[in-house]
């Protein structure tokens, strides 16, 4: 069974610039999340989906960021302006139940 | 305001040299305490799942146990393979999971 995966697995982008980046969860699975680790900070909820929903986007940082779960299957997380503020590995994990929940390997994103 | 610490930062163990990893959390309304393992360039990967205090949970030579204020993460004889960033992460009454910081754990041959 394929894991959670996204795309890109790094990203370097200079400030102003726009950024999109892609998961895709386990199949079969109706909650997804996204979730950031800024350098030397612990991991930090973004926001949830159940299936196409937002189901709690209190997590996200600014009107820069917006998530999308179009059909309920993959899901769009893009960055437009990026700030110098906004590097640090994006996770995206999924899960049946919304209790035991699996990660995709991040996407590290780099803004000059 | 609901936190999550795990100490220590970083930990170097010898190989067969067993310890804990401790997480202490203050939220409002505790539905799961979960552990995770994270190594290098990956995500974080499922351990243990503890929802009440009293509870333990033991895979391979890892055992996770809970109290109303904090779980430990105990491991016995490790090896180097255990080397990795292990992950405390609790999910409040919301349904919000709030992560630890994580602590390093590095075993040496």
């Amino acid at each position: 069974e394929a894991g959670v995966t996204q795309f890109p697995s790094h990203s370097v982008i200079e400030k102003g610039q726009t950024v999109t980046l892609r998961c895709d969860p386990i199949s079969g699975h109706d909650n997804l999340y996204w979730y950031r680790r800024v350098m030397g900070k612990e991991i930090k909820f973004l926001l949830h989906f159940v299936k196409e929903s937002k189901q709690d986007e209190s997590g996200m940082p600014n009107n820069r960021f917006l998530a999308e779960r179009t059909g309920g299957t993959y899901s769009t997380l893009k960055v437009q302006p990026a700030e110098l503020e906004d590097s640090g590995v994006y996770f995206c994990a999924s899960s049946q139940s919304g209790r035991k929940l699996f990660f995709g390997s991040g996407t590290q994103l780099s803004v000059l | 305001e609901d936190q999550v610490t795990q100490s220590p930062e970083a930990l170097r163990l010898q190989e067969g040299e067993s310890s804990s990893l401790n997480c202490s959390y203050t939220v409002s309304g505790l539905r799961g305490l979960f552990w995770y393992r994270q190594d290098p360039g990956k995500g974080p990967e499922f351990l243990f799942t503890l929802y009440s205090a009293g509870e333990e949970k033991e895979k391979e030579r890892l055992k996770a146990t809970l109290t109303k204020k904090e779980s430990f993460l105990h491991i016995t004889a490790p090896k180097p393979e255990d080397s990795a960033t292990y992950l405390c992460a609790v999910v409040t009454h919301n349904n919000d999971m709030r992560f630890g910081a994580g602590t390093r754990l590095t075993v040496k041959p």
